[in-house]
């Protein structure tokens, strides 16, 4: 495997149940973050993870729970999700964070879309 | 807040035509990276072209250039000899030196046979 991978790449879920999201990256990077994608709006950021440590959480609900065992795996923990919440969610993933302007260039990887019934 | 406005939802180009897409940003910030994104119908984001702001010249990549308008905040991404392989979803995005990017909405561009 190359680059950022995504498993799940679909997933059907019901409001009352608890599934988890996967996203590895390959690529020696330290810093990695979830997106969420939906139609029609930005791509929003929801959280970040620098050298396993989360760096910013942009407002986002207690029902998405991430977990960073090591800098390469990233997970997001869905429960009691709402039909609202169905969306692609993006992984990417960065060399690390930099307060510099030395822009460190983020790899995606392919997305789980998201279906909440 | 930065933001950044890509005001054309979806457009179209004919093979081996030219495509501009258009976007524009909001910034206090004098120092900023400002890029154009590309997400096939695979869905694999990857990124096209980036500019840094304190560059005059405009950015080149192959057949993908841009057209920087610091004082006018503006960041168009022409596309040159369209392929049927450029067809995709483009985000225009900012980076002031916080974690964030600032994604636009994107542009749908369909190349037409």
């Amino acid at each position: 495997e190359t680059g950022v991978t995504q498993t799940p790449r679909h997933l059907v879920m019901g409001m009352t149940n608890k599934k988890s999201l996967k996203c590895e990256q390959h690529l020696g990077h330290n810093a990695m973050y979830w997106y969420k994608q939906s139609a029609k709006k930005p791509l929003e950021l929801m959280f970040v993870y620098n050298f396993k440590e989360q760096t910013e959480n942009n407002s986002v609900p207690s029902r998405f729970s991430p977990e960073c065992p090591n800098s390469s795996h990233l997970f997001l923990h869905l429960h009691t999700l709402q039909p609202e919440d169905s969306a692609l969610y993006l992984c990417a993933s960065s060399q690390d964070l930099t307060r510099e302007l030395s822009y460190n260039e983020q790899f995606f990887g392919p997305g789980t879309r998201l279906t909440v019934l | 807040a930065q933001t950044v406005t890509q005001s054309q939802p979806e457009m179209s180009v004919q093979e081996a035509e030219t495509v501009t897409l258009s976007c524009t940003y909001d910034t206090s910030e004098s120092d900023y990276y400002l890029f154009w994104y590309k997400q096939p119908p695979s869905r694999q984001m990857i990124l096209v072209i980036r500019q840094e702001a304190y560059k005059q010249q405009n950015a080149t990549e192959n057949r993908f250039s841009v057209n920087f308008q610091k004082a006018a905040k503006s960041f168009s991404l022409k596309i040159s000899d369209s392929q049927l392989g450029d067809a995709a979803m483009y985000f225009c995005a900012y980076w002031g030196g916080s974690e964030k990017l600032v994604f636009g909405k994107g542009t749908k561009l369909t190349v037409n046979p």
